[in-house]
């Protein structure tokens, strides 16, 4: 059965540090991974991964796929408040309209 | 600039009421999602739909069905709303892939059923 794992499903920190969240997963056609973030509302993209080694950057935020352990990694350093959301992990599992099954996100908390 | 729009933010249902939730995209994208979001689930497919009148099954489909009959405009409708089926709903869409693509988020409906 497909899936895709994130860890931790919450985590607290304070502004400043440097998080790593995680994703793994198991799907038979892989073709992708994204993440997202997603605040009070819907998810907003963030990075789309399709290439082992290779680090996507955006601001603060940056992110990784291992497509021989089957996991990717995004870090965000010197958090901030405005950090605080859920992060969601999905794979593009290869259907041919490109269904993503998501994970269940990790929760971030930034406090001042 | 991309827009993925719903029609309501939120909704109030009594169970057994039929529910219709709208969303319309402007991207002329071929595919369209209906996902719903519970806490410590994360997002679940319900239908989805690759081109007018064409439609699947996700991963939750009971209870719900769906219409698309203009390629912008993608139905969710609940036939006789129950109490289970209080959750947000998100819709998305997404242009046909050669490789891999993103997925379109519209805001979401926050509904209730009491």
């Amino acid at each position: 059965e497909d899936k895709v794992v994130q860890s931790p499903l919450s985590l607290v920190v304070h502004e400043g540090d440097t998080v790593t969240l995680n994703c793994s997963y198991e799907v038979t056609n892989f073709r992708s991974l994204l993440w997202y973030k997603q605040e009070k509302k819907a998810p907003t993209f963030l990075f789309m991964l399709t290439s082992s080694g290779i680090e996507k950057k955006s601001g603060r935020l940056s992110s990784i796929l291992d497509k021989k352990e089957l996991f990717s990694i995004l870090n965000i350093t010197a958090t901030q408040t405005g950090d605080s959301a859920v992060y969601l992990c999905a794979v593009d599992y290869g259907g041919s309209q490109g269904n993503l099954i998501f994970g269940k996100g990790t929760k971030l908390s930034v406090k001042p | 600039d991309v827009k993925v729009t719903q029609s309501s933010r939120y909704l109030v249902k009594r169970t057994g009421e039929k529910v219709f939730l709208e969303c319309v995209q402007d991207m002329d994208h071929e595919n369209m999602f209906w996902y719903r979001q519970d806490p410590g689930l994360g997002l679940r497919l319900i239908y989805f739909s690759y081109d007018v009148k064409m439609k699947e099954k996700g991963d939750i489909p009971e209870g719900y069905s769906v219409s698309r009959e203009k390629k912008e405009r993608f139905s969710l409708i609940l036939e006789s709303a129950s109490t289970n089926q209080t959750s947000m709903y998100l819709c998305a869409s997404s242009h046909t892939p050669g490789d891999s693509y993103e997925q379109y988020f519209g805001p979401g409906t926050r509904l209730t059923v009491t």
